[in-house]
């Protein structure tokens, strides 16, 4: 069985730029959720994705966006990156959408912005 | 809106012996689901243990328990006969029963970083 992966590992950008990250769920599971975690805090829910769908959405503006793919896998995209933009994201998947199943996290990808 | 809060930026332990990390959480709600999560040096969030909060028996995961504490909400993971392995940030999450447009989201405390010692 696959874990969570996703890529890049790191990435450098300039404030302004555009970014995608991505993340290819585990086996078997339909439901992703993304999450921001700043520097020496917890991470924080910016959305999940069910089926291809947006289920869920924290605080976060609308330059944050999403797609999750027929084969489950899935995109985050930031437009217009602002220094505090700079974190570590990790994805998360789940079998499904029930509340507390468990979310199994990837190693993250860690976004520097400049 | 819920809050999660851990009290213990750093702990450290002597291997072998035993730690408690300590949770307090604010929410309204009767059913919910809690958390620890523990996330090593290499980034990766793995699942540590898992509590209903309809369930009165406290969790046990081998060397990792629970002392859920409902009407003070209040949720410490301890951890028995502490290996140098679990040397980790530690994350307490909250999880709603309740539908609403948030999904089935974690929030997250600030995390404690766990050093066991040899």
């Amino acid at each position: 069985e696959t874990g969570v992966t996703q890529s890049p590992t790191h990435l450098i950008k300039t404030r302004g730029q555009q970014v995608t990250l991505r993340c290819s769920s585990q086996s078997g599971h339909n439901t992703v959720s993304w999450y921001q975690q700043a520097l020496g805090q917890g991470p924080q829910f910016i959305f999940q994705y069910y089926r291809e769908e947006e289920n869920g959405r924290g605080n976060f503006p609308p330059r944050f966006s999403g797609l999750q793919f027929p084969n489950y896998s899935s995109e985050l995209n930031v437009n217009a990156l602002e220094l505090d933009d700079s974190a570590l994201y990790l994805c998360a998947s789940s079998l499904d959408a029930s509340r507390g199943n468990e979310q199994f996290f990837g190693p993250g990808t860690r976004l520097t912005v400049l | 809106a819920q809050t999660v809060t851990q009290s213990q930026p750093e702990m450290s332990v002597q291997e072998a012996e035993t730690v408690t990390l300590s949770c307090t959480y604010d929410t309204s709600e009767n059913n919910y689901y809690l958390f620890w999560y523990k996330q090593p040096p290499s980034r990766q969030m793995i699942l540590v243990i898992r509590q209903e909060a309809y369930k009165q028996q406290n969790a046990t995961e081998n060397r990792f328990s629970v002392n859920f504490q409902k009407a003070a909400k209040s949720f410490s993971l301890k951890i028995s006969d502490s290996q140098l392995g679990d040397t980790a940030m530690y994350f307490c999450a909250f999880m709603s029963l309740i539908p609403n447009n948030a999904g089935n989201m974690l929030t997250f405390g600030g995390g404690t970083r766990l050093m066991v010692k040899p």
